[in-house]
């Protein structure tokens, strides 16, 4: 039951800002925005979560729309290793994690 | 701190035989999960324990899939007998309880082949 949709594909060069898109128009109030990223032959990894405000980390940053509707993923200097593919992914904020992973954005890092 | 490992890394089985699939989530975790991606599907739940007891099953295909995880430390997922179709990586991953926004940790997951 996808509650988010992504783009199939991006490319980004090398770099560059990687900046994913997702839709949640459905969310609901008590819901977090996750990303997680899959690399070629590797587990899920998890990247970043939000409710309603903007998050940075390490490894990203997470913008969320005021209406909480659609978030962008960014990465700042994309690398080749960042070559992945990349799942938003709704979940409750006091529920476990029972992921829907749907089929996620695969990002290509070009030199 | 040792993460998510999982054994086999790779198994090949004929259709009809058994195999037992093992994980172990990081240490103080209590919930562990298992999901599965077949050729050419998303990544899919199959399953939850909180410690030793089977919260949410609900993404078990059939009664050919038997998760344990007796003493809730390692699991095991026993394929019997296993079909072509059970072809894929199976992944484990293991969080904190209690709290908000714990993030689950992933194994790098065992790939298994039905041949």
């Amino acid at each position: 039951d996808a509650k988010t949709t992504q783009p199939p594909s991006m490319d980004c060069a090398e770099g560059r800002a990687a900046n994913l898109p997702c839709n949640h128009s459905t969310i609901s109030g008590n819901e977090y925005v996750y990303w997680y990223r899959q690399i070629h032959s590797q587990g899920p990894q998890y990247i970043i979560h939000g409710l309603k405000n903007n998050e940075t980390n390490e490894m990203a940053s997470l913008i969320i729309t005021e209406d909480r509707k659609s978030s962008t993923l960014i990465l700042p200097h994309a690398t080749l290793r960042d070559t992945a593919v990349y799942y938003c992914i709704v979940r409750l904020i006091t529920g476990a994690n029972n992921l829907f992973f749907g089929t996620g954005t695969r990002l290509t890092v070009i030199p | 701190e040792a993460g998510v490992t999982q054994f086999p890394s790779h198994s090949v089985i004929e259709k009809g035989q058994t195999v037992t699939l093992r994980c172990d989530p990081i240490s103080g975790h209590d919930n562990l999960y298992w999901y599965r991606r077949v050729m050419g599907k998303e990544i899919k739940f199959l399953l939850h324990f909180v410690k030793e007891s089977k919260q949410d099953e609900s993404g078990m295909p059939n009664n050919r899939f038997l998760a344990e995880r007796t003493g809730g430390t390692y699991s095991t997922l026993k394929v019997q007998p296993a079909e072509l179709e059970d072809s894929g990586v199976y992944f484990c991953a293991s969080s904190q309880v209690g709290g908000l926004n714990t993030e689950a940790f992933f194994g790098q997951g065992t790939r298994l082949t039905v041949v």
